[in-house]
């Protein structure tokens, strides 16, 4: 089955460094979606993307659906140590497609 | 309280003993899905549901059921146990609308020894 590319895999910043991660498909979707997972819990919905240029913002978090639709961008600005865990990106073709493709997550490290 | 609730949190078996994971949601949601989570290869669809009695294969089905006789609940069967299902397991639910949010349990941490 078909997984997005989702880079990079592992980040370790400081407390209030911005981060930047994207995810990269095959494939065009028609939503884009980013959830955050904590340890020991399931993921959370951060941020839902629809059309392609779209650019959506959730407090500190910013997202963007690419124009070419294979892919997408969060960031988070000013990080602080509850944004520890690891983000996933995952698509869906929607139009009746209700299959939903994550991306393999990027781990993100706050470094005291 | 909205939640998807999987049961067991914990479960260590053996090689070929049948086991089921429950998965039940309290918000009326059409569509749920059982994902499996690996280091490195990020959450794989295993099986969905769009609705009771309707269920489809998503990317990694070999050596999983499922059913979906009510709306609330889907639980996924490991008929024959195989250590490379040792894995960390997530069910979710959503509604029909396009735009509905994916609601996840808490996971179910797998040993198959």
């Amino acid at each position: 089955g078909q997984q997005l590319n989702q880079s990079p895999q592992s980040m370790f910043i400081q407390e209030g460094e911005d981060v930047s991660m994207n995810c990269t498909s095959s494939s065009i979707f028609n939503t884009w979606l980013w959830y955050k997972q904590d340890p020991g819990e399931g993921p959370v919905l951060l941020i839902a993307l629809y059309k392609a240029g779209e650019l959506t913002s959730n407090g500190r978090l910013t997202a963007q659906f690419g124009i070419t639709r294979k892919d997408s961008f969060l960031n988070i600005s000013a990080s602080i140590p509850s944004d520890v865990g690891i983000y996933f990106c995952a698509g869906r073709l929607g139009f009746g497609n209700e299959k939903l493709t994550f991306g393999t997550g990027t781990r993100l490290t706050i470094i005291p | 309280e909205a939640q998807v609730t999987q049961n067991p949190r914990y479960l260590i078996t053996v090689t070929g003993k049948k086991l089921t994971v429950t998965c039940s949601q309290n918000m009326n949601h059409e569509y749920m899905s059982w994902y499996r989570q690996d280091p490195g290869l990020g959450l794989r669809q295993i099986y969905y549901s769009m609705n009771v009695e309707v269920t489809d294969k998503g990317d990694v089905p070999e050596g999983y059921k499922v059913s979906r006789k009510e709306k609330r609940n889907f639980p996924l069967i490991l008929e024959s146990p195989s250590p490379n299902q040792t894995s960390l397991y997530f069910c979710a639910s959503r509604g029909a609308g396009t735009n509905e949010k994916l609601f996840f349990g808490s996971g179910t941490q797998l040993s198959v020894l």
